[in-house]
């Protein structure tokens, strides 16, 4: 079992539609998460860190369930700039143990 | 801005001949990382600094070497590309918390001709 899984996807979303990715990790004692947003041909761009507590930023929220280990990204009311991959992060504790997932496409669609 | 600069943005190189890439960043953070990534693929991690601590990963070629003269730069030495290294090449960068999160570079794109 890979330890970061992701759905590669594509998801092809209409404009305004809610979407939401998953992505499930291995390790328990994982202690750090994030979403990452990458562009074609792009660097990683840090979309948000996901808190215990779930957190939201605008049409984003985040969600982390520690006891299904699993962490989430809704996006609400997509627009067309919302197409990239979506990469999620795990953090197993120090600098030296982060894993990425393969990633999520989202493609908006008019 | 504190960033993490890389260049080239491109880099096209022959089969066999030596190349460098660069990254610097203004971020004053512990942590260097370097990491390749190919079409479709995760970003893959190559190896990374603690301060001057180098830390290869296992799997990381002996072709591929790092230098980290000082806090604000590092670099990327192929020592004799071949066609598999063509990839995204990229750099981030880290406080050494475990909750901190990374911050790239933009990249460099290297195409082994």
């Amino acid at each position: 079992r890979k330890e970061v899984e992701q759905d590669p996807g594509p998801f092809n979303v209409p404009e305004g539609a809610t979407v939401a990715f998953n992505c499930t990790y291995s390790n328990s004692a994982s202690q750090s998460f994030f979403w990452y947003r990458q562009d074609c041909r792009k660097e990683p761009k840090l979309l948000m860190s996901v808190y215990s507590s779930g957190n939201e930023d605008g049409r984003f929220t985040a969600q982390l369930n520690r006891a299904s280990q699993y962490i989430s990204l809704l996006i609400r009311d997509s627009k067309l700039s919302d197409s990239a991959t979506y990469l999620c992060v795990v953090n197993r504790g120090g600098y030296q143990k982060v894993t990425f997932g393969t990633g999520t496409k989202l493609q908006v669609i008019p | 801005d504190a960033m993490v600069i890389q260049n080239p943005r491109y880099q096209v190189t022959q089969f066999g001949k030596p190349v460098t890439l660069s990254c610097s960043q203004t971020l004053n953070h512990n942590v260097m990382y370097w990491y390749q990534q190919k079409s479709s693929q995760a970003p893959k991690l190559l190896f990374h600094y603690y301060d001057k601590d180098f830390n290869n990963e296992a799997d990381t070629p002996d072709n591929f070497q790092s230098r980290r003269p000082n806090t604000s730069f590092c670099f990327l030495d192929i020592r004799s590309p071949g066609l598999g290294d063509t990839a995204m090449y990229l750099c981030a960068t880290s406080r050494e918390g475990g909750n901190s999160p990374l911050h790239f570079g933009n990249g460099t794109r290297l195409t082994v001709t």
